[in-house]
């Protein structure tokens, strides 16, 4: 593994279903990020994690949850998927969190709810 | 709340130069970042500036106003893989980034 990878790589979901969305970076990044970008508004924020163990809000929490068990891995669950779920969901990483960040994105999971 | 604003559409010819400007309006600042996207793939960083002035990378250089609440980003000597999409974000003071919804740069031979 090199840098972030997302999986799966896209998915179609029925509407009502649960889904996790799997993010796992290899550079020993502290900070992980879930956005969803939607033609017209741009990345939006969901939720972030600034170490292991800790969790925040973003933007547009509502609907997902996320968890950080270990540095790695960064998983994203529509605990019930709705139709206005349907975006490219796009993971991140950055090294601290802080004020000399840049923010690394994975290739993202293209995510379709019928 | 974060506002951030720049066109939805450029295009240009193959060697000139195109300037795609960024405006904010947001609750805190702290920092400025162009990102590069292009078509089904993941943003990649482009350039970071923090205090007012020029910052220049290669064929690419980003100017920053935090009085004027104004960025841009200049690409020079456009080249066909410049054809992409130019996202503008916004650090605030949580460190978290607000992003525009981007600008769609064409590049016509």
């Amino acid at each position: 593994i090199a840098g972030i990878t997302q999986a799966p790589t896209s998915q179609i979901l029925a509407a009502g279903r649960r889904m996790t969305l799997r993010c796992t970076q290899d550079m020993r990044h502290n900070a992980m990020y879930w956005y969803r970008q939607d033609l017209g508004l741009g990345l939006r924020l969901i939720h972030y994690s600034n170490t292991a163990g800790t969790t925040g809000k973003g933007e547009v929490p509502d609907g997902y949850s996320v968890s950080r068990a270990n540095t790695d891995d960064f998983p994203l669950t529509l605990a019930s998927a709705v139709p206005s779920q349907t975006s490219v969901y796009f993971c991140a990483s950055s090294f601290s969190g802080g004020a000399t960040d840049t923010q690394y994105f994975g290739p993202g999971t293209r995510l379709t709810v019928l | 709340g974060q506002n951030i604003d720049q066109p939805t559409e450029m295009t240009a010819t193959e060697g000139a130069i195109v300037q795609i400007n960024c405006t904010y309006q947001t609750s805190g600042f702290n920092g400025l970042f162009w990102y590069q996207q292009h078509a089904g793939e993941a943003p990649t960083f482009l350039s970071y500036n923090v205090l007012d002035g020029l910052e220049e990378k290669g064929r690419f250089s980003s100017f920053l106003s935090r009085s004027k609440g104004y960025s841009y980003l200049l690409l020079k000597e456009l080249q066909m893989k410049d054809s992409a999409s130019y996202l503008c974000a916004v650090r605030d003071n949580d460190y978290k980034l607000s992003f525009g919804a981007g600008t769609t740069v064409t590049v016509r031979a």
